[in-house]
């Protein structure tokens, strides 16, 4: 089993709906983050949170919140999904300074 | 001006042949670089991190560091076609996150 799930992996919904993406991770890390990834423009940050009680805006967090349920889980949601939010999204994790280790990924499509 | 800008390729070199990925980056209070490989439709996989000027090496990676032209590269000596991918380069100042470039495509031709 991966070390930081992501559900759902694919996902396609339509304009105006809710959506949440789920996270979870068994490293035992405290810090946790939510990436987009559009093709030519690289992972951008959305969310990130150091524990359970801190969570801090990243450089593109319109349209997005965050809750972090526990140390090991981090959901995302798009409260009103909209056409440009199709994305590859990536949950990551992180101890302390260290590398950043990524999910597998959750292809979201908003038609 | 971007913060971390690559060549978005694709770099293609034939089997065997060496490989050179740049990265250059505008923050000059970046302390800490890494290369990530990502293939197509995964995640990205870190290769190698470096943290002091000079080179380091791991295997067939080379991760070089100039900190004065604010440049960072990666050599892949004898490359295979399974390297065909995309490298993120990504730095960071201590205590904050990290900036992504947008990655260079590499294909290496049979």
């Amino acid at each position: 089993d991966a070390d930081v799930t992501q559900t759902p992996r694919n996902r396609i919904t339509k304009t105006g709906k809710r959506i949440m993406l789920e996270c979870s991770q068994t490293k035992g890390h405290d810090r946790m983050y939510w990436y987009r990834q559009d093709p030519g423009l690289g992972l951008r940050l959305i969310y990130y949170s150091f524990d359970v009680k801190d969570i801090n805006k990243g450089e593109i967090s319109d349209g997005y919140s965050v809750s972090r349920q526990a140390q090991a889980k981090f959901s995302l949601s798009l409260e009103s999904a909209i056409p440009n939010q199709t994305a590859l999204y990536f949950c990551a994790t992180r101890q302390g300074t260290g590398e950043l280790f990524f999910g597998e990924g959750s292809r979201l499509t908003v038609l | 001006q971007k913060e971390v800008e690559q060549n978005s390729g694709p770099l293609s070199v034939p089997e065997g042949a060496i490989a050179s990925l740049n990265c250059t980056y505008s923050d000059r209070g970046s302390q800490s670089f890494f290369w990530y490989r990502q293939y197509s439709g995964k995640s990205p996989e870190l290769i190698m991190f470096i943290y002091s000027n000079g080179d380091k090496e791991d295997g067939r990676f080379t991760a070089q560091l100039n900190k004065a032209s604010q440049y960072v590269s990666l050599l892949i000596r004898d490359s295979q076609p399974s390297d065909s991918a995309t490298y993120l380069c990504a730095v960071m100042r201590y205590g904050q996150n990290f900036v992504f470039g947008p990655g260079t495509r590499l294909s290496v031709l049979p």
